[in-house]
């Protein structure tokens, strides 16, 4: 019973252009969305978050959009560049410090 | 500051033997969070702790699970007896404000 999903475990896409990365999540408490990026042996870093309030939010050439009604959000990456390769997790907490974890989309940038 | 910093890196060891790991938080950050990583579930949380006292262990999977934070500066994980599915990534995370900062986590293998 994953209440947060990521149904696409791998994306490849090639330099310069979109990346859009998604997530689906099944608790209408949850009110604050982030996602984390992985690179191997390393543990996750913040990327970019987005409280229920908003619909997008953007951060350099990374934005979050939320669609609640639907309960999806994702992530475009814009343009991609190799570095860009890496899991990326979806997260989603209710007001609580417990943060619910997707199970991750593997991103690989071509160059 | 160093971030957060776990030990050992790597763990290779048989059934039934007992496994600690450690973790070290980042210094002024309150709140402690021990995840596990694992392909088909992604990042489980397994439990928190805010301000040494454990808040919530509703993930750990079961009694051989045990956590503990004797201080500010210092918990651990430990599982006894180990099991081969309790191989996994293993990620220790501090949190200030809505930001949660993850060491580089520990490989257990359990053979």
């Amino acid at each position: 019973d994953q209440q947060v999903k990521q149904n696409s475990p791998s994306l490849s896409v090639q330099e310069g252009r979109i990346s859009i990365l998604n997530c689906d999540y099944t608790n209408s408490m949850f009110d604050y969305f982030l996602w984390y990026k992985k690179y191997p042996a390393e543990g996750p870093t913040f990327l970019i978050s987005i409280s229920s309030i908003k619909d997008k939010n953007e951060d350099g050439r990374f934005t979050v959009f939320l669609n609640k009604s639907a309960k999806h959000l994702s992530l475009h990456i814009v343009p991609s560049q190799p570095g860009d390769s890496a899991v990326y997790f979806c997260a989603a907490t209710s007001g609580t410090y417990k943060y619910i974890f997707g199970t991750g989309t593997r991103l690989k940038v071509l160059a | 500051d160093a971030g957060v910093i776990q030990s050992p890196r790597h763990e290779v060891t048989e059934m039934g033997q007992e496994v600690t790991l450690r973790c070290k938080p980042i210094s002024g950050h309150d709140y402690l969070f021990w995840y596990r990583q694992t392909m088909m579930r992604g990042l489980e949380l397994l439990i928190y702790f805010n301000n040494n006292v454990p808040i919530d262990d509703s993930g750990m999977p079961e009694d051989r699970f045990s956590a503990k934070m004797p201080n500010a500066s210092f918990s651990t994980l430990k599982i006894q007896p180990s099991e081969p599915r309790d191989s996994a990534v293993y990620f220790c995370a501090s949190r200030y404000n809505h930001e949660q900062f993850f060491g580089p986590g520990t490989r257990l293998t359990v053979l």
